[in-house]
């Protein structure tokens, strides 16, 4: 079975810093990679999809890498704001089969 | 274009009483997955249905079972409540099955009193 662990599991930084979150899995035969943010009592939001013939990819402050040989894949987020606050998720998708959820890394960025 | 829809958005019951969940997919996207969310488990997968055929299903007892329509709207329904059910349920849709881009509706908050 497919372990996804994300760490940390809680991060607070001051704005405009850069950070790393960190995932890893067990299994490296997946299909593809998502990460996604979640807002307190919210649903989750779809931030990028890494398919698995990808290495990275990027949208805005955002870049998500895979290394599917060592499972594990990074977010990097550029000069975090305030709004960047919220819990990211990352799910791994073995071959056309269900999404894998890690636990989570809460993020805190301090104004 | 409209985004995924929930209903109820909050639901209280009691232990023993049964529940259901609706869930709107995307105008156009056929497939729909369901997870619980709990503070302990995290995210976990309940099942996934396409064309209104289950094509997946996580690891829960069979008091957790879902159906899709032909407009694929899907239901899910949890019989005989228990404590351990109170969590988030989130519904998400995509167009094609299986590892295609989920977009997440708001959930609906259920809580087991």
């Amino acid at each position: 079975k497919q372990e996804v662990t994300q760490i940390p599991a809680a991060l607070s930084v001051p704005e405009g810093e850069n950070l790393v979150l960190n995932c890893s899995f067990t299994d490296s035969a997946i299909y593809n990679l998502q990460w996604f943010r979640q807002d307190p009592g919210k649903g989750l939001t779809s931030l990028l999809l890494i398919q698995s013939s990808q290495r990275e990819q990027t949208s805005g402050r955002l870049n998500a890498s895979l290394d599917k040989s060592s499972g594990r894949s990074t977010l990097y987020i550029a000069a975090s704001q305030p709004g960047d606050s919220a819990t990211y998720l990352c799910a791994v998708i073995p071959t056309g089969n269900q999404f894998y959820f890690g636990t989570g890394t809460s993020l805190t960025v301090i104004p | 274009k409209a985004g995924v829809t929930q209903t109820p958005r909050y639901l209280i019951k009691t232990r023993g009483q049964q529940v259901t969940l609706s869930c709107s997919p995307i105008s156009g996207h056929r497939s729909v997955s369901w997870y619980q969310q709990t503070p302990g488990q995290g995210l976990q997968f309940l099942f996934e249905y396409f064309s209104e055929t289950q094509r997946n299903k996580g690891n829960f007892p069979g008091r957790f079972s879902g159906r899709q329509f032909s407009n694929s709207r899907s239901e899910m329904n949890v019989s005989t409540l228990e404590l351990g059910d109170s969590a988030l349920y989130l519904c998400a849709s995509s167009q094609t099955a299986g590892a295609d881009t989920q977009y997440f509706g708001p959930g609906t908050r259920l809580t087991v009193l």
